[in-house]
């Protein structure tokens, strides 16, 4: 079984630029969630998709927009980057089973906006 | 405001004791705890989950107690060994109400003396 992976490892961006991240889900997952981790934080939640759809979203401003494929891997885009996007980016993947649905992360992308 | 509460920025513990982690909580919706934990460079890799049905769930070395009226919840490692020198993140969702985000504590670092 293929875990959760995450492309690229690390990117380094300029203020004002775009970037996409990747995301390929766990093999069975059909929902993916991503996550921003600030240093010395937890993760703070994004959003969420199920079976290409959104499905819920935390308090994040439009800039950051996703998608996600039939093949349930899905993208990150952060527009307009600002310092403050600097940060660990975390997908995850799941699968609603019965009574537990646990959400697998990937290693990250370690974005840097200069 | 911070849901989801780890007051203990950090633990340690002597080899083959006992490491007691904890978690507090304040929203009243959160039906669903779950225990990560994240090595360096690393996404966070799920432990060990409980649903609010539930006090007590037991997975090997692993147990993590939940009390609903003190809205307190505790993993306990027993024995502690090296390995589990981590960084260890308390994460709760409300699922019933439908809705599937984590919300992650700011995470407690355990280290396990030799």
């Amino acid at each position: 079984e293929t875990g959760v992976t995450q492309s690229p490892t690390h990117l380094i961006k300029t203020r004002g630029q775009q970037v996409t991240l990747r995301c390929s889900s766990q093999s069975g997952h059909n929902t993916v969630s991503w996550y921003q981790q600030a240093l010395g934080q937890g993760p703070q939640f994004i959003f969420q998709y199920y079976r290409e759809e959104e499905n819920g979203r935390g308090n994040f401003p439009p800039r950051f927009s996703g998608l996600q494929f039939p093949n349930y891997s899905s993208e990150l885009n952060v527009n307009a980057l600002e310092l403050d996007d600097s940060a660990l980016y975390l997908c995850a993947s799941s699968r609603r089973l019965g009574e537990s649905y646990e959400q697998y992360f990937g290693p990250g992308t370690r974005l840097t906006v200069t | 405001d911070q849901q989801v509460k780890q007051n203990s920025p950090s633990l340690s513990v002597q080899e083959g004791r006992i490491s007691i982690l904890n978690c507090d909580y304040t929203n009243s919706m959160f039906d669903y705890f779950l225990w990560y934990k994240k090595y360096p460079a690393e996404g966070p890799t799920f432990l060990i989950s409980i649903s609010s049905i539930k006090d007590k769930n037991e997975d090997g070395r692993f147990t993590v107690f939940l009390n609903k009226s003190a809205k307190h919840l505790s993993l306990h490692i027993v024995p502690s060994q090296p390995g589990d020198s981590a960084v260890y993140f308390c994460a709760a969702s409300a699922r019933s109400f439908g809705n599937e985000k984590l919300t992650f504590g700011t995470g407690t670092r355990l280290t396990i003396i030799p």
